[in-house]
């Protein structure tokens, strides 16, 4: 199956600074999800991106299928964005997602 | 309107016996998805299904595993003669229809049930 890899698995913030997550995979997709699961385990869908460039707030995620990664940048980190941060491609015509490890924030006040 | 709810949030039993874990889809989701996931992983795909018919099962381990929907709306999660490596965190997700492409669609998961199995 399609193999995810999430960089850097670990990441500490100060309040304010930005940071850039990736996600590698190794087949082609047909989309890409990223997910942010908050302390408490709640996952929440940040971004449903097969391509191209998206912005919501102080997040944005690029996802280059051609060239098999995504990013996702975080401006301006606030202490609740800590959490895990999870790619999750869906390879052509599956129907179904495969996460990645996932990224763990932590920002500090 | 309602998210994804689950039921029980946690399931405690012991080695051997047979629990059933509950989703309720958001209204009008013809996806459903559950996941599990373990301490420091991502969720891990166990079966998807589309209306009522499960679409892909693939991702279940044993066939002490089985799920259900049968009006295409809650579905139940079954599993016979519980071990302990089956303890985890069981999501499930919903999502619109599918489309002719078969690809999914913006999923939007519910809160999990933490089962531990003794």
């Amino acid at each position: 199956g399609i193999q995810v890899e999430q960089s850097p698995p670990d990441l500490i913030l100060q309040e304010g600074a930005n940071s850039t997550l990736r996600c590698n995979f190794s087949d082609s997709v047909n989309n890409l999800q990223w997910f942010h699961q908050n302390p408490w385990g709640q996952l929440i869908n940040l971004f449903y991106i097969p391509s191209g460039t998206k912005q919501n707030g102080r997040l944005s995620a690029t996802t280059v299928a051609t060239e098999r990664y995504s990013l996702l940048y975080i401006s301006s980190s606030q202490t609740t964005d800590s959490g895990v941060y999870f790619c999750a491609p869906e390879i052509t015509n599956a129907g179904k997602s495969t996460f990645g490890d996932g990224t763990t924030l932590t920002v500090k006040p | 309107g309602a998210g994804v709810s689950q039921t029980p949030s946690n399931k405690v039993t012991e080695k051997g016996k047979y629990v059933e874990l509950r989703c309720d889809p958001i209204s009008g989701h013809t996806a459903l998805y559950w996941y599990r996931q373990s301490l420091g992983q991502g969720p891990e795909f166990l079966i998807y299904f589309q209306g009522t018919g499960a679409a892909d099962d693939s991702g279940l381990p044993n066939d002490r595993f089985f799920a259900v929907r049968p009006e295409g709306s809650v579905s139940t999660l079954k599993i016979q003669r519980t071990e302990r490596g089956d303890s985890a965190v069981y999501l499930c997700a919903s999502s619109p229809y599918l489309g002719q492409r078969r690809s999914t669609d913006t999923q939007y998961f519910g809160p999990g049930t933490r089962l531990t199995v003794l």
